[in-house]
């Protein structure tokens, strides 16, 4: 069965530079969810987006914004990269309106800031 | 204090053992996750629960909603269970679909 896709898996960027970040959900999947793992801390959420539209908002930084397309894929982009964005980035789909929502990880993507 | 608790922080067990983690939640919910994370790897989804008890294989969830508590046990554990799991709770949030709040996670690790 098809899962979440995340690319790219591993990206290394300076500070100040921008990065994008790409969450292909499960196909028919209508929802999708930003989190942020830091080095040895809980994954925190960030933003979440139903039907192309931010559906909830945690602690997303201002630096970074997101949006979901019209095939459902959601891009994450940061800008003004800093040391402490260095973390793992996990993207979760889902199917709004089935089985309370349950949430589909992808595997993440590795962002180091140097 | 942490909305969702789980002990032990840290466990170890010999192979064949079996296992139980526990987690505490202080919110209403809709629903629990249990979650699997290797080192460096990736989250994968074990179970989702509202209610009552799942099993998968060697491993079983339960749950019970008044004491806002759940577990998570694994039969006959082996050195490839080795690895974080985390318990995340959705908020009731009057039918709205909330993100996850997690736990700080249970490290298992199974000697040979």
């Amino acid at each position: 069965a098809a899962g979440v896709i995340q690319s790219p898996r591993h990206l290394i960027k300076e500070k100040r530079e921008t990065a994008t970040l790409k969450c292909y959900p499960i196909p028919r999947h209508d929802t999708v969810y930003w989190y942020q793992q830091g080095p040895g801390q809980d994954p925190q959420f960030l933003i979440s987006f139903y039907e192309k539209m931010q559906s909830d908002k945690g602690s997303i930084p201002d630096r970074f914004s997101a949006q979901q397309f019209s095939d459902y894929h959601s891009e994450l982009n940061m800008s003004s990269l800093e040391l402490g964005d260095s973390a793992l980035y996990f993207c979760a789909s889902s199917l709004w309106a089935a089985n309370y929502n349950e949430q589909f990880f992808g595997p993440g993507t590795r962002l180091t800031v140097l | 204090k942490n909305e969702v608790e789980q002990s032990p922080q840290n466990l170890t067990a010999q192979e064949g053992e079996f296992i139980t983690i526990n987690c505490s939640y202080s919110v209403g919910i809709s629903a629990l996750h249990w979650l699997q994370q290797h080192p460096g790897g990736g989250i994968v989804s074990l179970f989702m629960l509202s209610s009552g008890k799942k099993k998968h294989g060697r491993l079983i969830a339960t749950i019970n909603i008044q004491e806002k508590h759940s577990s998570l046990h694994i039969t006959a554990s082996h050195p490839r269970d080795s690895a974080v799991y985390i318990c995340a709770v959705r908020l009731w949030e009057g039918g709205s679909q909330g993100n996850l709040i997690f736990g700080k996670g249970t490290k298992l690790s199974v000697k040979p």
